[in-house]
C-alpha cells in the first residue's frame, strides 16, 4: 500500500456541485497539505495542518475548506465547485519541512 | 520573504549526455534546499535535499546538486541522462527557522530525453 493514498484518483464534476477528495497516510507523520497543480504554475499550497487541531490557510484558500478528522487523514472539500478549480489536487505529508513531503499520486480533478 | 526560480521551462538533452537543470533562490533563513522529481500521471517523488550539512548533496537515480550560497543556486546535475530520465522537476526552498507551509515550488522544469 501506498505510504499517502489519495482518493478519488479522476473525477468529473458539474458546476455548483460539492465535491470531497481524500487523504489517508501511513507514514505516522503530524503535519498534512493539499496543493494544486496547473500546467506551468508549479504547486500552490490551498490548507495545511500541524496536527488534528491545528488548520492553517494556503495561498490559494478561497473556495476550499479542510477536515482533519484524524492524525492519518485530512480531506479537502469545494464546497460548490467552479471551472477554474479545474486542476490536479495533491495531498503531502511531512514530519518538518526541513525533511521534505511525501506526496501521494494526485487526484485529477475537472469541473464542467 | 523566500523564492525560487527555475531558469529553464524545457530543457532537451541526448541520452548518455550531462543534465543540468538550474534552479536560484532567495530566502530570509537559511533555506532547506529540494529537488522533486514527476513522472507522468505520478505524485512528486524526493530527488534530493539539502540541509545545511554538505554543499554537494547526492540523490537517488545519480542525480546530485550543488548549493552555492554565494550565487544563491541550486543546480541539478547528472553525468549521463536515461531515458528514465523524461519527467518534470521541481525545486524547492523551505526556510528552516519557519514554521511549516512556508515551502516554495519552482513553476518546474520539463527534460526531455532524445533517443
Amino acid at each position: 500500500d501506498a505510504d499517502v493514498t489519495q482518493t478519488p484518483r479522476n473525477r468529473i464534476t458539474k458546476t455548483g456541485k460539492r465535491i470531497m477528495l481524500e487523504c489517508s497516510q501511513t507514514k505516522g507523520h503530524d503535519r498534512m497539505y493539499w496543493y494544486r497543480q496547473d500546467p506551468g504554475l508549479g504547486l500552490r499550497l490551498i490548507y495545511y495542518s500541524f496536527d488534528v487541531k491545528d488548520i492553517n490557510k494556503g495561498e490559494i484558500s478561497d473556495g476550499y475548506s479542510v477536515s482533519r478528522q484524524a492524525q492519518a487523514k485530512f480531506s479537502l472539500s469545494l464546497e460548490s465547485a467552479i471551472p477554474n478549480q479545474t486542476a490536479l489536487y495533491f495531498c503531502a505529508t511531512s514530519d518538518r519541512d526541513i525533511y521534505g513531503y511525501t506526496f501521494g499520486s494526485g487526484t485529477r480533478l475537472t469541473v464542467v | 520573504a523566500q523564492s525560487v526560480t527555475q531558469l529553464d521551462s524545457h530543457v532537451s538533452v541526448s541520452e548518455g549526455t550531462p543534465v543540468l537543470l538550474r534552479c536560484n533562490y532567495s530566502s530570509s533563513y537559511s533555506p532547506s534546499l529540494f529537488w522533486y522529481v514527476q513522472h507522468p500521471n505520478k505524485g512528486l517523488q524526493l530527488l534530493l535535499k539539502y540541509t545545511s550539512a554538505a554543499t554537494l548533496v547526492k540523490g537517488i537515480n545519480g542525480f546530485e546538486a550543488e548549493f552555492k550560497k554565494s550565487e544563491t543556486s541550486f543546480h541539478l546535475t547528472k553525468p549521463s541522462a536515461h531515458m528514465s530520465d523524461a519527467a518534470e522537476y521541481f525545486c524547492v526552498v523551505s526556510g528552516i527557522n519557519t514554521n511549516a507551509g512556508k515551502s516554495t515550488f519552482g513553476d518546474g522544469t520539463t527534460l526531455t530525453v532524445k533517443p
